[in-house]
């Protein structure tokens, strides 16, 4: 079975620009959830996606937004790139389970660069 | 502030010699798992521990759960060097957060050398 893909896997882009990140999950899992990591904050929760419906959204900005589409792939927008959006962007994927487990599997991640 | 504090943040140690990680919380969680990650790549998952009390062994790696579901640690017997990375903590909090949103903990760095 494939594992998450994510592309690009690198990006440079210049403050006040936007970009666009894609997430494909683990065939048959409709839950994506996107996070955010950098060296002083660690991993932090974006948003997670069900059903092409945003379940829950983390403490980020509305420059910050997604989407999922009816084949469960999910794409995360971030608009008027600040120095400090630089980071590594992580999609998890996931399935529901009749327990409390919630399994997540990430993909490679996006590195971007804002300059 | 980090939900999950894991401790050390960085150990270095010989091939051959044991080591602990551990992650704590104020809050209760449905379930907790251990990650892996390299440089430049995504946290894989090793582990999911549910059950308070739960201990699941990995080959070298021992997992256990505390029994109000708050903390967890992992064990490492006789590390090699391809138990280098970054060893991670994350999980959903019961009642409160859904199965796809993880708190993580900061991370523990651990590097073997032979």
């Amino acid at each position: 079975k494939a594992g998450v893909t994510q592309t690009p896997r690198y990006l440079i882009k210049t403050r006040g620009q936007q970009v666009t990140l894609s997430c494909s999950p683990i065939s048959g899992h409709r839950s994506v959830s996107w996070y955010q990591q950098t060296p002083g904050q660690g991993l932090q929760f974006l948003f997670e996606y069900f059903s092409e419906t945003q379940r829950n959204k983390g403490n980020f900005p509305g420059r910050f937004s997604g989407r999922q589409f009816s084949n469960s792939r999910s794409e995360m927008n971030v608009s008027t790139l600040e120095l400090g959006d630089s980071a590594l962007y992580l999609c998890a994927s996931s399935t529901p389970t009749s327990g409390p487990s919630g399994e997540q599997f990430f993909g490679p991640g996006t590195r971007l660069t804002v300059l | 502030t980090q939900l999950l504090e894991q401790s050390p943040q960085f150990l270095s140690i010989q091939e051959g010699e044991n080591l602990t990680v551990y992650c704590n919380s104020s809050s209760v969680f449905s379930s907790l798992q251990w990650y892996r990650q390299e440089p430049g790549e995504g946290p894989v998952l090793l582990v999911t521990v549910v059950t308070g009390g739960e201990v699941k062994k990995l080959k070298r790696l021992t997992f256990q759960f505390g029994d109000a579901r708050k903390d967890s640690s992992l064990h490492i017997t006789a590390a090699q060097p391809g138990d280098t990375g970054l060893y991670l903590c994350a999980g959903t909090r019961w009642l409160t957060d859904s199965w796809g949103k993880l708190q993580f903990g900061a991370g523990t760095q651990v590097v073997v050398t032979p």
